[in-house]
């Protein structure tokens, strides 16, 4: 079976430029999240999605950061215009508990260079 | 402040030895705790989970420990293998179905000795 797929798996891009990452959840999941990963940080929840409506996005830094869910099969984080301090690895998740109590399975990251 | 969050940075361990890893959690509505492991280059990975109303569940080779009273939570892996190093992160949910939410602590590294 085919896991949380995610896009592009590397990107380095410079200061202010729009930045789209990508994820594919596992079919049948029907919540999703977005995770960034940085050594200062850990893990911080941005977003999640249940059944294709955002729940919670109090995680989202701040009005350049956005994400939507057009369908249970796709979801994009885009960052516009992007900085130097959004360099991280931005995670998705997907989980079939309709919520977090359950078991979320992680794609392979996205990792994000912006110069 | 509520956080979750782990005591040491780094943990060595010779290779067969057990290993024990542990967590902290300030917020007693926490009710349900999970640890994930994460290899290099990777997304974390399910381990295990216990909910609040129990102190113990075992899996395969590892054990997880949880006492509400002192809000501490540890990971036990029995006869620790290369394959075992990674970074390991507890987290915790607070909330139920659509408004629960996952906290995950700041991690801390495994490294297996052969």
């Amino acid at each position: 079976d085919a896991g949380v797929i995610q896009s592009p798996r590397h990107e380095v891009t410079e200061m202010g430029q729009e930045v789209t990452l990508r994820c594919k959840p596992i079919s049948g999941h029907n919540s999703l999240f977005w995770y960034r990963q940085t050594m200062m940080r850990g893990l911080e929840l941005l977003i999640y999605f249940n059944n294709n409506v955002p729940i919670d996005d109090s995680g989202m830094p701040e009005d350049r950061f956005s994400a939507k869910m057009p369908n249970a099969s796709f979801s994009t984080l885009k960052i516009q215009p992007s900085e130097p301090r959004d360099s991280a690895v931005y995670f998705c998740a997907s989980s079939g508990s309709g919520g977090v109590s359950g078991e979320l399975f992680f794609g392979e990251g996205s990792r994000l260079t912006v110069l | 402040g509520e956080s979750v969050g782990l005591h040491l940075p780094t943990l060595s361990v010779q290779e067969g030895d057990n290993s024990i890893i542990n967590c902290a959690y300030s917020n007693s509505a926490s009710d349900y705790f999970i640890w994930y492991k994460q290899e290099s280059g990777k997304g974390p990975q399910f381990i295990i989970d216990i909910r609040s109303n129990m102190d113990k569940r075992q899996g395969q080779r590892v054990t997880v420990l949880l006492n509400k009273t002192v809000k501490h939570l540890s990971l036990q892996i029995a006869a620790t293998q290369p394959g075992d190093s990674a970074v390991y992160f507890c987290a915790e949910n607070r909330g139920t179905g659509a408004n629960s939410k996952l906290t995950f602590g700041k991690g801390i590294t495994l490294s297996v000795r052969p």
